[in-house]
């Protein structure tokens, strides 16, 4: 299994700014993921984070408003970009594991006011 | 897109019983795992499990692929099991993202 952490854990943002979370696993994988967790809500796909190429995102998700990077096998960050209320959220990241399975990171709990 | 149904939506149960959550998805699947998300929020996964039977403890899993639903057994319940149960499916391929059910909110009761 794979060791995935976040920074930072939480934050509290001003509308109107920017937020990078960054995602870190202890070793090497070809797929990380994105995920939003509104409060009470469950787990929606943002975006496909593959090393070397640009991010694919789900439908109501665009780059404009959440760009992804991948520099390496180890790391991706999602930044959150022109912050409103209703991005209040916790922000989740995955890597797929050997066997298909994924697993995630503990998340970054965003308060925008 | 694929759509997930999971019941029931909450479940009280006292410490020691024994409890079957279910997930059905609408379109055919090659990628379905388990997760429990515990009070603090940390997402683990359980099961991956697209067909077939699996068991790990005293949890276990059954995917019946062609008629589209999954169980999730929770045999001899403790307090530390109590959470929301995910189900999450994938159609593209093993190695994408996920789309989850709405979960089962599961409190055990000492």
């Amino acid at each position: 299994s794979a060791v995935i952490s976040q920074k930072p854990s939480r934050d509290i943002c001003q509308r109107g700014t920017s937020l990078t979370i960054q995602c870190q696993v202890d070793s090497q994988v070809t797929m990380m993921f994105w995920y939003r967790q509104q409060p009470g809500q469950s787990l929606t796909l943002i975006a496909t984070a593959n090393q070397g190429s640009e991010a694919t995102y789900e439908s109501g998700f665009v780059i404009d408003k959440f760009p992804i990077s991948r520099p390496n096998l180890t790391f991706s960050t999602l930044t959150v970009s022109n912050m409103s209320p209703e991005d209040s959220s916790i922000y989740l990241c995955s890597a797929l594991g050997g066997s298909n399975e994924q697993y995630f990171g503990p998340g970054t709990r965003l308060t925008v006011t | 897109g694929i759509q997930v149904e999971q019941s029931p939506p909450d479940l009280i149960l006292q410490e020691g019983a024994n409890s079957t959550l279910r997930c059905n998805f609408s379109d055919s699947v090659n990628n379905l795992q388990w997760f429990h998300q515990n009070p603090w929020g940390q997402l683990i996964n359980l099961f991956y499990i697209p067909s077939g039977t699996k068991q790990n403890g005293r949890l276990s899993a059954t995917t019946v692929a062609t008629e589209r639903y999954s169980l999730l057994y929770i045999s001899s319940s403790q307090t530390t099991d109590s959470g929301v149960y995910f189900c999450a499916v994938g159609d593209r391929g093993g190695a994408d993202g996920l789309t989850f059910g709405k979960g089962t909110h599961l409190i055990i009761q000492p």
